[in-house]
C-alpha cells in the first residue's frame, strides 16, 4: 500500500533561518509527490510537485523540495524562513491505480520573529 | 480564474437536521473530491467523481452521508440526519480527469458545527 509519513508534528524555526519539513514515502513504482500548505481557515494550496526529472523541484513562495529515491524522501525546504510561512504543511503521494492523493498527517511550521 | 467555490462557508445546525454542502469545481476539471478534516482524524477522503460518476465512496462514513454530481459544474454532499460527531471542516477539490500528474485544487471549505 502506498503511504506518506511526516515524522514531525511541529517544526519551529527563527525568521531568516533555513527550514526543512520532512516527508518520506512508500510506493510501488515511480512516485508522484506533492506539497501543500494550509493557512488558517483556508483550503490546501498547492506548493510544488515532483513527477520526473530534476531531483530539486522549485515551487511557490520560495519553497523547494528535494526528491531522494534512495532514502524515499521528499523534504520541503526554504533557505530563509518568514513569519508568514507559519502554517500547516502536507506531503502527499498519488495513488497510481486511482486519482486519489494519499496525504500525510501534516506538520505545523512555526516561524518566530 | 475562479477557484473551487464552496458554500456555505459556515453552517451551524442542530442534530437531526439535514445539511447540504455545495461545491462548484474549476471549469474544465473532470475529477471532484470531497474531504473531511478534523483534529482527531486529520484529512479524510470521503468520495470522488470522474466525469460526474462516483468512482470510490469507500470513505463515506455512514449511510447518513450521500453525494451527488448532477453536472460538471456542481456537486453536493448531504448529511441526513446530522449528528454532533459530523462536526468538521469539509473540503471540495477538483483536478483534470486522469491528471495523476496534476495537483488537486481545494476550495476554502465549509466549517460545519452540529449542536
Amino acid at each position: 500500500a502506498q503511504s506518506v509519513a511526516q515524522p514531525e508534528d511541529q517544526v519551529n524555526v527563527a525568521e531568516g533561518n533555513p527550514l526543512t519539513v520532512k516527508c518520506t514515502y512508500s510506493v510501488s513504482g515511480n512516485p508522484y509527490l506533492f506539497w501543500y500548505v494550509q493557512y488558517p481557515n483556508r483550503g490546501l494550496q498547492f506548493l510544488l510537485k515532483y513527477i520526473t526529472g530534476d531531483n530539486l523541484v522549485k515551487g511557490s513562495y520560495g519553497f523547494e523540495a528535494e526528491f531522494n529515491k534512495s532514502q524515499t524522501s521528499f523534504h520541503l525546504k526554504k533557505p530563509s524562513a518568514l513569519v508568514s510561512d507559519s502554517a500547516l504543511y502536507f506531503c502527499a503521494v498519488r495513488d497510481h491505480n486511482t486519482d486519489k492523493l494519499i496525504f500525510g498527517t501534516g506538520t505545523r511550521l512555526q516561524v518566530f520573529p | 480564474d475562479a477557484g473551487v467555490i464552496q458554500s456555505p462557508r459556515h453552517e451551524v445546525t442542530e442534530m437531526g437536521q439535514e445539511v447540504t454542502l455545495r461545491c462548484k469545481p474549476i471549469s474544465g476539471h473532470n475529477s471532484l473530491f470531497w474531504y473531511r478534516q478534523t483534529m482527531m482524524r486529520g484529512l479524510e477522503l470521503l468520495i470522488y467523481f470522474n466525469n460526474n460518476v462516483p468512482i470510490d465512496d469507500s470513505g463515506m462514513p455512514e449511510d447518513r452521508f450521500s453525494a451527488k454530481m448532477p453536472n460538471a459544474s456542481f456537486s453536493t454532499l448531504k448529511i441526513q440526519p446530522s449528528e454532533p460527531r459530523d462536526s468538521a471542516v469539509y473540503f471540495c477539490a477538483s483536478s483534470p480527469y486522469g491528471g495523476q500528474r496534476q495537483p488537486q485544487h481545494f476550495g476554502d471549505g465549509t466549517r460545519l458545527s452540529i449542536l
